[in-house]
């Protein structure tokens, strides 16, 4: 069984301030990990990818992957109120028709 | 640029009704999804894609019906619609190679009544 988790929120937080969010996976074979950014009636954009152990940053998004704990975060700063969404953390499994599957997302409010 | 480009938009049928959802992309990607997503809930993978002439079941396919005759195309076919499969459907792809993204389109939001 593949699982992703994710604590579905809702996570409010203050403009300027940190907003984590946490995903956990079930399976180690896992390899590529995403979060994508979903606002209310629309498709999921992509946000960032991770593949190896560590930070990886791209402006004010970091993702965080330990896969000994299997576990992937994401952080922003300086949040926004245009940050304000869902977000969904995404695993990939290669070896299974390049499948993904996705956590439910946890719900973002960044109060100006 | 189009990228993934699904119809209808929205749609209502009836209980019994059958419909196709139609999912393009010009992107050549080898790899094709479909994928449900209930209110306040994540994904889930109705049927997938690796290339022309092959799918596969993801994790919710009853209900559902695929085929893929060219790499642009991947339609999902519901037959005899019922009030649960009232959903959002995304169709996605994504190209061969580990570690790839994945491309959505803009949905389509079905009512089954």
């Amino acid at each position: 069984q593949k699982e992703v988790e994710q604590n579905s929120g809702p996570l409010s937080v203050p403009e300027g301030a940190i907003a984590s969010l946490n995903c956990t996976y079930s399976d180690r074979v896992s390899q590529s990990f995403f979060w994508y950014r979903q606002y209310s009636g629309k498709s999921p954009e992509l946000i960032m990818s991770i593949y190896s152990n560590g930070d990886k940053e791209d402006g004010r998004f970091t993702a965080q992957l330990n896969k000994a704990s299997q576990y992937v975060s994401l952080l922003i700063r300086d949040s926004q109120p245009s940050d304000s969404a869902t977000y969904l953390c995404a695993v990939n499994y290669p070896n299974t028709g390049n499948q993904f599957y996705f956590g439910t997302g946890t719900s973002l409010t960044v109060i100006p | 640029n189009a990228g993934v480009t699904q119809t209808p938009k929205f749609r209502i049928l009836k209980i019994g009704q059958s419909m196709t959802l139609q999912c393009t992309q010009d992107m050549n990607h080898n790899y094709m999804y479909w994928y449900r997503q209930d209110p306040g809930m994540g994904l889930k993978l109705i049927y997938y894609s690796v290339g022309a002439g092959i799918t596969d079941k993801g994790e919710v396919p009853n209900g559902y019906n695929v085929s893929r005759s060219t790499t642009e195309d991947f339609p999902l076919r519901l037959e005899l619609a019922a009030p649960s499969q009232t959903s959002v459907y995304f169709c996605a792809s994504s190209p061969r190679g580990t570690g790839n993204t994945i491309y959505f389109g803009e949905g389509s939001w079905l009512t089954v009544v």
